[in-house]
């Protein structure tokens, strides 16, 4: 596999479940990010971890807990989550934080719905 | 604030044609500039770029214009064709901040 994966790509959950989104990057790289994607709304950066530290939380609520276990991996735990978080969640890549040229790599993204 | 607008949220164009989408941004500290294309159910893929000490570079079919004084950007893609029909994303980068600021997206769709 090349590239950022992300699963599942869509997800259905209820107010009072318990789910997690994960993504892995094959391309070496040394930062990782969530954003979230909402519809008429520019991309909104949640997380960013740097070699598996998190550098940046971007004032998301509590009920969403990012998971960085090593560099390659990134997980987003859901929780007792709203309607209004219905969204596309976008994982990406980076070679370094705060690098001169901070190119992104996505991966297809997790779209999440919230009953 | 930083800020980044894309000037129309939606543009059609014919197969062959030129098209141009246009961005402003709102931070002059901003030192590199990306854009994205986001074709329906994937995510955001890296097009050009261009740093803030050049004004233009082409890429293949594609063109970025960058314009410091007025704080705009433009992707330019030449002979457009179907599979062109995406949204497109400008992003502004500080490498101190070390983050990228994005803008709204325009959707480019392309008439056969």
């Amino acid at each position: 596999e090349t590239g950022v994966t992300q699963t599942p790509r869509h997800l259905v959950m209820g107010m009072t479940n318990k789910k997690s989104l994960k993504c892995e990057q094959h391309l070496g790289h040394n930062a990782m990010y969530w954003y979230k994607q909402s519809a008429k709304k520019p991309l909104e950066l949640m997380f960013v971890y740097n070699f598996k530290e998190q550098t940046e939380n971007n004032s998301v609520p509590s009920r969403f807990s990012p998971e960085c276990p090593n560099s390659s991996h990134l997980f987003l735990h859901l929780h007792t989550l709203q309607p209004e978080d219905s969204a596309l969640y976008l994982c990406a890549s980076s070679q370094e934080y705060r690098g001169v040229t901070g190119e992104l790599f996505f991966g297809e993204g997790s779209r999440l719905t919230v009953l | 604030g930083e800020s980044v607008g894309l000037h129309l949220p939606t543009l059609s164009v014919q197969e062959g044609d030129n098209s141009i989408i246009n961005c402003a941004y709102s931070n002059s500290a901003s030192d590199y500039f990306i854009w994205y294309k986001q074709e329906s159910g994937k995510g955001p893929q890296f097009i050009i770029d261009i740093r803030s000490n050049m004004d233009k570079r082409q890429g293949q079919r594609v063109t970025v214009l960058l314009n410091k004084t007025v704080k705009h950007l433009s992707l330019q893609i030449a002979a457009t064709q179907p599979g062109d029909s995406a949204v497109y994303f400008c992003a502004e980068n500080n490498a101190n901040a070390g983050k990228s600021t994005f803008g709204d997206g325009t959707t480019l769709t392309v008439k056969p």
